[in-house]
């Protein structure tokens, strides 16, 4: 079964703006992590988020996590054309592998 | 270029015909996973291995049968497979497979049409 949704499932902004997206998993965790996927390509780890933590920030980056929500949201500040992408979280769900959700596809227009 | 290298990038294959895909990273990870993205699904973890040992099977068909010579180097061997087996295959590697403090390295993979 899917361990972690990403919400929601397309954004389309303009540049400049800020894009935020969600993800809510069904099972304690030890950490979350977000990466990002160019058209295509392969998955780049963007910020690992351990339970214990409540904010994580990375350039124009900001995860938060909420266990007690079972959710997660990745914020990225004044985007740019090249931040589109596909954007996945994963989580471990107190097992040895990262399960990944379905992804938000985020289209960033100049 | 991320550490892990994928070949090839893209294959076209007939029902009957036999190929390999290889992943090779010397980032000195202990762990490397295939995983199948299709369109619309959530990745799908195919194999795990730790140490060059198969940890992880995940009900893959036997059509797929994968190889780890060295911890260096990862295999994908493909035999008569289907047209819904068309999907971008990706190979990850990790710093230890029972500590996921790190995250997973990826390379760019390998987008197989079967025809």
């Amino acid at each position: 079964s899917q361990q972690g949704e990403e919400d929601p499932q397309a954004l389309s902004i303009q540049e400049g703006e800020n894009a935020t997206m969600n993800c809510s998993y069904k099972t304690s965790i030890n950490n979350l992590q977000w990466y990002r996927q160019n058209s295509g390509r392969g998955l780049v780890h963007l910020i690992l988020i351990r339970s214990n933590e409540r904010e994580k920030h990375s350039g124009r980056l900001r995860v938060t996590l909420d266990t007690s929500k079972k959710s997660s949201s990745l914020l990225i500040t004044a985007s740019r054309a090249a931040d589109t992408a596909s954007y996945f979280c994963a989580t471990d769900a107190y097992t040895d592998k990262l399960i990944f959700g379905t992804g938000t596809r985020l289209q960033v227009f100049p | 270029e991320t550490g892990v290298t994928q070949t090839p990038r893209h294959l076209v294959m007939g029902m009957t015909n036999k190929k390999s895909l290889k992943c090779e990273q010397h980032l000195g990870h202990n762990a490397m996973y295939w995983y199948k993205q299709s369109a619309k699904k959530p990745l799908e973890l195919m194999f795990v291995y730790s140490l060059e040992e198969r940890v992880e099977n995940n009900s893959v068909p036997s059509r797929f049968s994968p190889e780890c010579p060295n911890s260096s180097h990862l295999f994908l061997h493909l035999h008569t497979l289907q047209p819904e087996d068309s999907a971008l295959y990706l190979c990850a590697s990790s710093q230890d497979f029972q500590r996921l403090n790190y995250g997973y390295t990826f390379g760019s993979g390998t987008r197989l049409t079967v025809v």
